[in-house]
C-alpha cells in the first residue's frame, strides 16, 4: 500500500540548514508530484512547494524562494526538502504530501490522500 | 495575498449536524475544486473530501462537501465524539505567476 515515510526530528541553530527526506512506497514514484507543507506549533497548514519527480521541476512558495530546495533520488524513491538560513519561526512540523494522478490531459483531484508522518524541525540557539 | 477564510471554531452535540464554511475568491475557489482535511492532534491531516464533494474510500457518507461560487462548505451529520478535530479547506490559487496550494486557517470542532 502507499506509504510516505519521513526522516526523524531535527534540532538546528539559527542560520543553519536542514534536510528532511520523504521515502515513497507502494506506487510508481515518477507518476506523482510531491508537495511539502509545514505547520508551526499551534498554527495552521502552510504550503511550501511542489516537485515533479519525473524531471525535477519545482515550484516554491514566494516566501521560501531563495532558501528552499526540493530534489529527488529516483533510485531510492526519496524526495528531499532542504531549507537554509533557518530562523526560530521555521520551527514546525514538516509534511510531505502526494499530489493527485494526472493523465496527459487532466488530473484527478484527490491530492492530499497520502501524507508523511511529519518531521519536527526545531530551530533554537 | 489570497486567503481562505474559515470560522476559528464551532461546536455541536452528539447526533447533531454541523457545517463549516470556507470563503475564498475568484482566483482560488472560484476557479478550482476544494479539498477538505481533518487533523487530529499530533497526526498528519486526513483527506475527507476532494473535488468539492467526493469522498475517498473509507470516509462515511454522513460527511459531505459542497461549493457555490467562491465559497465551499463541509457538513457533518450525526456528530460523533471522534469528529472532534481541526478541519481545513484547501484549493489551488492562480493569483500569482505560478499555481500554488492555499489552506484555510482551520476550524476547531468541539463535540459537546
Amino acid at each position: 500500500q502507499v506509504q510516505l515515510v519521513q526522516s526523524g526530528a531535527e534540532v538546528k541553530k539559527p542560520g543553519a540548514s536542514v534536510r528532511v527526506s520523504c521515502k515513497a512506497f507502494g506506487y510508481t514514484f515518477t507518476n506523482f508530484h510531491m508537495h511539502w507543507v509545514r505547520q508551526a506549533p499551534g498554527q495552521g497548514l502552510e504550503w511550501m512547494g511542489v516537485i515533479n519527480p519525473r524531471h525535477g521541476g519545482t515550484t516554491y512558495a514566494q516566501q521560501f524562494q531563495g532558501r528552499l530546495s526540493m530534489t529527488t533520488d529516483l533510485s531510492t524513491s526519496i524526495v528531499y526538502m532542504d531549507m537554509s538560513s533557518l530562523r526560530s519561526d521555521d520551527t514546525a512540523v514538516y509534511f510531505c504530501m502526494r499530489d493527485a494522478e494526472c493523465s496527459a490531459t487532466s488530473c484527478f483531484h484527490d491530492w492530499g490522500l497520502y501524507w508523511g508522518q511529519g518531521t519536527l524541525v526545531t530551530v533554537s540557539s | 495575498q489570497s486567503m481562505l477564510t474559515q470560522p476559528p471554531s464551532t461546536s455541536g452535540a452528539p447526533g447533531q449536524r454541523v457545517t463549516i464554511s470556507c470563503s475564498g475568491s475568484d482566483s482560488n475557489i472560484g476557479t478550482n475544486t476544494v479539498n477538505w482535511f481533518q487533523q487530529l492532534p499530533g497526526s498528519a491531516p486526513k483527506l475527507l473530501i476532494y473535488g468539492d464533494s467526493r469522498r475517498p474510500s473509507g470516509v462515511p457518507d454522513r460527511i459531505s462537501g459542497s461549493k457555490s461560487g467562491t465559497s465551499a462548505s463541509l457538513a457533518i451529520n450525526g456528530l460523533q465524539s471522534e469528529d472532534e478535530a481541526t478541519y481545513y479547506c484547501a484549493t489551488w490559487d492562480v493569483s500569482l505567476n505560478y499555481p500554488w496550494v492555499i489552506f484555510g486557517g482551520g476550524t476547531q470542532l468541539t463535540v459537546l
